[in-house]
C-alpha cells in the first residue's frame, strides 16, 4: 500500500519569499492534516480537512499561511511571505474518516534564510 | 499550560537495560492515547495505542492512569534499534480528535 506522499522533500528560500508544499494522502483517507514540527518539538497541527472541507484551522497563521484541498484528495500548503521562524518540517498525515490512527508522510524540510 | 508534557531527556542506556518514559496531559476529557516513534529526520510512526487496562507489545508496555492524567511507556531489554525519539500523543472528541503531541523523549541505546 502506498503511503502519504509529499513534495518537495527539502526547500531553502529567503525570508519574504513564497513557498508551496504538496501532499497526496493514502487512497481512501478522507481526513488530511498538515503539521509544523520545529526542531526539538513535537508536531503541531496547522489545519485539518475532512474531504474538501476544513475541520480545524485554529492554529494556522492565516495572515501568511493558506491551505486547500479542492477535490478532497491531494492538498497544498502555502506560505506567503515566509519568515525566519517558519523554518521547520511540514508534515502531512491522513486517516480514514473517523479513524484515530494517523499515517504521516516523510515531510518537507523548509529552511528560511 | 501545555496539552501534553514529556521529559525531553536525553536518555542514554546500555543495551539490555529497561527504560521508562512518562507523559502527563492536561485535558481530563482526553479519550485516546498513543506512543509514536520518530527516527532522526524521519516521520513519526505509530508504536502503540494505550488502552485503559494497559497493554503490551513484545518488549513494550504502555500504561494509562486516568486519575493522574499520566501515560507511561516501558521498554525492556533495550536494543540498539530502539534509539529514537518517543512522542506521547493525546486526543479527545471534544477537540475534534485533534492530536496533541508532546515534545518527545530522546533515547539512545549504547552498545
Amino acid at each position: 500500500e502506498a503511503g502519504v506522499a509529499q513534495s518537495p522533500r527539502y526547500k531553502i528560500i529567503e525570508k519574504r519569499q513564497s513557498v508551496a508544499f504538496w501532499c497526496n494522502p493514502i487512497s481512501g483517507h478522507a481526513t488530511l492534516y498538515w503539521y509544523q514540527q520545529i526542531l526539538g518539538q513535537g508536531p503541531k497541527l496547522l489545519i485539518q480537512f475532512q474531504n474538501n472541507g476544513v475541520v480545524d484551522d485554529s492554529q494556522l497563521p492565516k495572515d501568511r499561511f493558506s491551505a486547500e484541498r479542492l477535490k478532497g484528495v491531494d492538498s497544498t500548503l502555502k506560505i506567503q511571505p515566509a519568515k525566519l521562524e517558519d523554518s521547520a518540517v511540514y508534515l502531512c498525515a491522513s486517516s480514514l474518516e473517523g479513524g484515530l490512527r494517523q499515517f504521516f508522510g516523510p515531510g518537507t524540510r523548509l529552511t528560511v534564510l | 499550560r501545555k496539552e501534553v508534557e514529556q521529559d525531553p531527556g536525553p536518555f542514554n542506556v546500555p543495551e539490555g537495560a529497561t527504560v521508562a518514559f512518562n507523559c502527563t496531559y492536561s485535558n481530563s476529557a482526553s479519550q485516546s492515547f498513543f506512543w509514536y516513534r520518530q527516527d532522526c529526520r524521519k516521520e513519526p510512526k505509530l508504536l502503540m495505542s494505550v488502552y485503559s487496562s494497559g497493554n503490551e507489545d513484545g518488549r513494550f508496555t504502555a500504561q494509562l492512569n486516568r486519575a493522574s492524567q499520566y501515560i507511561s511507556l516501558l521498554i525492556r531489554d533495550s536494543k540498539l534499534s530502539d534509539s529514537a525519539t518517543y512522542l506521547c500523543v493525546v486526543s479527545s472528541r471534544n477537540t475534534g480528535n485533534q492530536f496533541y503531541f508532546g515534545t518527545g523523549t530522546s533515547l539512545t541505546v549504547i552498545p
